[in-house]
């Protein structure tokens, strides 16, 4: 258990849907990092948050977005889902901005659009 | 383009072989990290090294930061088949301001019993 919780484990929706994927960051971790995982991309950046506030941005889509709660833990909204977004979505935190400690990664939510 | 070039992309070998895999770029990068997925997993943090021409060793891994820090390499001696994993090397630039931990390609190892 790596201390970062990840829910759901596994998600099957229809194109057009939403869905929130939903990230508890290891216990005194400030930053909350979102990744895509597919197979023909590797793992791309979507998005940071630090302490609530949004902090980098990757390549994230515009039907996605994210927050982070004052209970630091974050939440990936994913909006009229195409079948190009079925992929393995992974939370990271660390304590803080910087990377001397490394991110620690969650399980994932493999996401599957049909 | 990718920032972050890894290679070989597969590697499958006997266990008990030897076997390096790289990590290349052509920018400068202020630290540069491993990590091994496994399957249904994340990425598990190995090593961050970041002095230019560092060694680190972990047990039967041995990591290389380049001199001009921006490369890296991770030998594996004697594999074993719980090596088996993608092996993801990742980085920030050096003196640049997003936060965001950019991964490589990554090398897909298998190790045969």
């Amino acid at each position: 258990d790596s201390g970062v919780t990840q829910t759901p484990k596994h998600l099957i929706t229809a194109t057009g849907q939403r869905v929130t994927l939903r990230c508890s960051p290891r216990s005194g971790d400030l930053s909350v990092y979102w990744y895509q995982q597919s197979l023909d991309q590797g793992l791309q950046f979507l998005i940071q948050y630090y302490n609530g506030e949004e902090r980098a941005k990757g390549n994230i889509l515009e039907r996605f977005s994210a927050q982070q709660f004052p209970d630091l833990h974050s939440e990936l909204n994913l909006s009229s889902l195409e079948l190009g977004d079925s992929a393995l979505y992974f939370c990271a935190s660390s304590l803080g901005q910087g990377m001397p400690g490394g991110y620690t990664f969650g399980s994932g939510t493999r996401l599957t659009v049909v | 383009t990718q920032l972050l070039e890894q290679s070989p992309q597969f590697l499958s070998i006997q266990e008990g072989e030897n076997l390096t895999v790289y990590c290349n770029s052509s920018s400068v990068f202020s630290s540069l990290q491993w990590y091994r997925q496994e399957p249904g997993e994340g990425p598990v943090l190995l090593v961050t090294v970041v002095t230019g021409g560092e060694v680190k060793k972990l047990k039967r891994l041995t990591f290389q930061f380049g001199d001009a820090r921006k490369d890296s390499s991770l030998h594996i001696t004697a594999a074993q088949p719980g090596d088996t994993g993608l092996y993801l090397c990742a980085a920030l630039r050096a003196n640049f301001g997003n936060e965001k931990l950019t991964f490589g390609t990554g090398t897909r190892l298998t190790i045969i019993p």
